[in-house]
């Protein structure tokens, strides 16, 4: 079974400032890992994902986020909020398996930027 | 290229009626995937479909049922809606069944 815990359902950052959302999760397998954002009223749009090799991955809009096995974590950073990244966040995972077609998502993290 | 679409983006039901839900996948991708999103929390697997098979079922009930077609589109069926089905329904697509999947904008279900 997989789980994702994202801790802080609500993150103010001010224009500017370090944006940090945690993810952690819990996996039988060595895990796929993803970020979502979901802006309203519309889909998810892949931010970016881990599958193998680097732990630190690079995605878009100046996201990055760094695979951490010790401490089963999975936290997305950017140097620096932009009013645009307003938005919600969903860590998720998905089985480097038998049970590699489902993603189990975190209950997300909305962000909200201070001008 | 044309992304995930979904139809109808809005539906309003009343409990115990019927839904149909449309997806048509990415040209070229060959799994989709349904999630339901109920307001204020992450989506949940509901089903994913690979060549046309079933590849993977959440915990939803029975009255959840779905299907791919030869063209790789996919309907999801809900019978005797309840009041606790109303949410986001999110399909997405992916060229098999380990690669990122790709959602569309969802179809928002509201039931009365």
């Amino acid at each position: 079974a997989q789980s994702v815990t994202q801790l802080g359902s609500h993150v103010s950052v001010s224009e500017g400032a370090l944006v940090l959302l945690r993810c952690n999760y819990s996996s039988s397998v060595p895990p796929y890992l993803f970020w979502y954002v979901q802006y309203p009223n519309q889909g998810l749009q892949l931010l970016l994902k881990y599958t193998t090799g680097a732990t630190l991955v690079k995605g878009i809009n100046g996201f990055e986020a760094e695979f951490k096995k010790s401490e089963t974590s999975f936290h997305l950073t950017k140097p620096s909020a932009h009013m645009s990244d307003a938005a919600e966040y969903f860590c998720a995972v998905s089985g480097n398996g038998a049970g590699s077609y489902q993603l189990t998502f975190g209950k997300g993290t909305k962000l909200s930027v201070i001008p | 290229d044309a992304g995930v679409t979904q139809s109808p983006t809005h539906l309003i039901k009343t409990r115990g009626q019927h839904v149909t839900l449309r997806c048509s996948p990415i040209s070229g991708h060959k799994s989709v995937s349904w999630y339901q999103q109920v307001l204020g929390q992450g989506p949940q697997f509901i089903f994913q479909y690979y060549e046309k098979e079933e590849r993977g079922r959440g915990n939803f009930p029975d009255r959840f049922s779905a299907r791919q077609f030869p063209n790789y589109s996919s309907e999801l069926n809900v019978n005797a809606l309840l009041l606790g089905d109303s949410a986001l329904y999110l399909c997405a697509s992916s060229v098999s069944h380990n690669q990122p999947q790709h959602f569309g904008d969802g179809t928002r279900l509201s039931i009365l």
